[in-house]
């Protein structure tokens, strides 16, 4: 189980966010690799994967987006926080064989 | 382009049938596995179940085993769902989404999504 916090962050435009994400059992794989992702969904779009793997970025998202943690705790750190990155803000760990698991998401908006 | 789209949603009464499709483009389709992902109005992304890249293997979430069954025609690159005895639960949108890495490498495409509505 995957829990987020907080599940609603108003934030002003320029400041940082941060989200956690924390599981309920540790998420490094056997191959020693840790698989979670946070992904963005804007109102009315489909999810986009922000980060893969704790930390890597995706093609294309900004260095403002960055992804930290191990075993159990994670966190998504946006800075210098734009009016485009509201929507809501999943983790999701592909860790254990076949069984995918999103958090409840976090919904971001702009003060 | 890569690109996932979805199709076959609708209303359809307690109970009933649905199949929907999943056609990809821009990527080598049989060689990742695939998955389905949907989305209750209002609500989270719930994971339904995902697909080997060959069809060998299949897992769902336990709400819909039984129920949905997943298939694939990679000459044809499309992924398909198939719904029955469905119930008012799983309207959503339904997403479909590609994984690498044997699956670990989940969900870096997407689909628009498809709606289904479970009505009485």
């Amino acid at each position: 189980v995957l829990t987020q916090s907080p599940l609603s962050l108003p934030v002003t435009p320029g400041q940082t966010a941060s989200i956690s994400c924390r599981s309920s059992e540790s998420l490094v794989h056997k191959d020693g690799n840790t698989y979670l992702n946070w992904f963005h969904q804007r109102p009315g779009q489909s999810p986009r994967r922000l980060i893969y793997k704790v930390s890597a970025r995706d093609s294309g998202v900004p260095d403002r987006f960055s992804g930290s943690g191990s075993g159990t705790d994670f966190t998504l750190t946006i800075t210098r926080v734009e009016a485009e990155d509201i929507g809501v803000y999943y983790c999701m760990h592909g860790t254990h064989w076949n069984v995918y698991s999103f958090g409840q998401g976090t919904k971001l908006e702009i003060k | 382009e890569v690109q996932l789209v979805e199709s076959g949603g609708g209303l359809v009464q307690t109970g009933g049938s649905l199949r929907l499709s999943c056609a990809a483009s821009g990527f080598r389709f049989s060689d990742y596995w695939m998955s389905w992902v949907r989305q209750a109005p209002g609500k989270g992304l719930e994971w339904v179940g995902n697909i080997k890249e060959d069809g060998s293997e299949k897992y769902y979430v336990d709400s819909v085993k039984g129920r949905f069954s997943f298939s694939r025609d990679n000459a044809k690159n499309s992924l398909y769902l198939q719904m029955n005895s469905l119930k008012a639960g799983d309207t959503a949108v339904y997403y479909c989404a590609r994984a690498y890495d044997d699956g670990l490498g989940a969900f870096d495409i997407w689909g628009r999504g498809t709606v289904v509505t479970v009505s009485s």
